[in-house]
């Protein structure tokens, strides 16, 4: 496809349990991102990856989340012992990394509801 | 730290034109960017300033004043399907172009 695909689309877990989310970034696109949107909110910074490397992960609330991108291509956003305030619209996106002027592509999100 | 304020909400009437304010305080500026999200969508790209002045775009401009750190996204001709939140967001980081967004302003559009 050409934009930026996330699977699943929702996802309900259990409290405690562990979960993973899918990011299929526009292909040929270096950076990628991680965000998190809460109702009424704003997307909030989680991990920015150039190529396979994570060259920021300041905004990761703890250390239950934990991203990857092994191949510089598809990322997954891994959460443990997950929490009722992780439920939240994760949203990925992805840019051709020419600069500062780079605009950001988003996926329509994984909707993670934790019961 | 980096804030953000846009209006939580705004109305305004089919045809007609409307202001979306944003004033930003970061601790660097790279650009400031305006997303469009539908309600349960993706935040999709409308426009980006990096310089002061006015950017336009078909229906929408953006403005830019970096000494004031403000901004605003002008929308004309009102459609029923400008029905939407409207994200402010700014790169600051050094080496890292995350974004920080504001709340978002949902606009609607009645008839």
């Amino acid at each position: 496809g050409a934009g930026v695909s996330q699977t699943p689309s929702n996802k309900v877990t259990e409290k405690g349990k562990y979960v993973e989310l899918r990011c299929d970034p526009i292909s040929g696109h270096t950076a990628l991102y991680w965000y998190r949107q809460s109702l009424g909110q704003g997307p909030e910074f989680l991990i920015y990856f150039q190529g396979t490397g994570a060259a920021d992960d300041s905004g990761l609330p703890n250390d239950r989340f934990f991203a990857v991108r092994p191949e510089g291509s598809v990322s997954t956003l891994k959460i443990q012992r997950t929490e009722r305030g992780d439920s939240a619209v994760y949203l990925c996106a992805s840019s051709p990394l020419r600069g500062h002027t780079d605009t950001q592509y988003f996926g329509p999100g994984t909707r993670l509801t934790v019961l | 730290g980096q804030n953000i304020d846009q209006p939580t909400e705004m109305t305004a009437t089919e045809g007609a034109i409307v202001q979306i304010n944003c004033t930003y305080q970061t601790s660097g500026f790279n650009g400031l960017f305006w997303y469009q999200q539908h309600a349960g969508e993706a935040p999709t790209f409308l426009s980006y300033n990096v310089l002061d002045g006015l950017e336009e775009k078909g229906r929408f401009s953006s403005f830019l004043s970096r000494s004031k750190g403000y901004s605003y996204l002008l929308l004309k001709e009102l459609q029923m399907k400008d029905s939407a939140s409207y994200l402010c967001a700014v790169s600051s980081g050094a080496g890292s172009y995350q974004l920080t967004f504001g709340k978002g302003t949902k606009l609607s559009v009645i008839p």
